[in-house]
């Protein structure tokens, strides 16, 4: 099955400053990479996601980006804020799958 | 609702008692999932159901874990002679699943269930 990994585990930054956090997948098959953020006490939430035919998607101060060739996928947050600050969860589904692979997580965290 | 309503959502149950989980999806989904969440972990995955299809319940760490899913709405997740290390959160999220894609998980905010 699918198997994903995130690097790195902790990302420290200053506010203002951008943040990146690349995950790898396995299956050269799999066609859609969401983005998840959770807050303290929350459960995880849907920032933004892409599918396989695309490169990179945009909302604002995030972006993804998706290289099929290398398998890996990114988010990109820019202009970081404190509210920023979360465990990122990335994940992949591969083609005819009908659930995500998660990565284990990234801690980011913003110093103000 | 607008959102996946999980309750209770904390719980505090002594070892070998027994406990029930319940989750509400979105309205119209018809996947929905189970995780759990330790302490600063990750996503563990339990089960998985889809429509009338059986569950997936691959994940499921042992035989005193079950869930049913009534009408294709509701869920619960039963955890029989619960163990300390049966205490984390319980995540559960549904989902819309498309014969031309796939979608993003709403997450409920999780049962905390605590074992002592």
């Amino acid at each position: 099955g699918e198997n994903v990994e995130q690097h790195p585990s902790t990302l420290s930054v200053q506010e203002g400053d951008s943040a990146v956090i690349k995950c790898t997948y396995s299956d050269s098959a799999s066609n859609y990479f969401p983005w998840y953020k959770q807050e303290l006490g929350k459960g995880p939430q849907l920032i933004i996601d892409i599918r396989s035919n695309v490169g990179e998607k945009k909302d604002q101060r995030i972006a993804v980006t998706l290289n099929k060739t290398a398998k890996h996928f990114s988010l990109h947050i820019t202009e970081t804020q404190p509210e920023d600050s979360a465990v990122y969860f990335c994940a992949a589904r591969g083609y005819g799958n009908n659930r995500l692979a998660f990565g284990k997580g990234n801690q980011v965290v913003v110093i103000p | 609702g607008a959102g996946v309503s999980q309750s209770p959502s904390n719980k505090v149950t002594e070892k070998g008692k027994d406990v029930e989980l319940r989750c509400d999806p979105i309205s119209g989904h018809t996947a929905l999932y189970w995780y759990r969440q330790s302490l600063g972990q990750g996503l563990e995955f339990l089960i998985y159901f889809q429509g009338n299809s059986a569950p997936d319940k691959s994940g499921l760490p042992s035989d005193r874990f079950s869930a049913e899913r009534t009408g294709g709405s509701v869920s619960t997740l039963t955890i029989q002679r619960t163990q300390q290390e049966d205490s984390a959160v319980y995540l559960c999220a549904s989902s819309l699943e498309g014969h031309r894609g796939a979608y993003g998980y709403t997450f409920g905010s999780g049962t905390r269930l605590t074992v002592v």
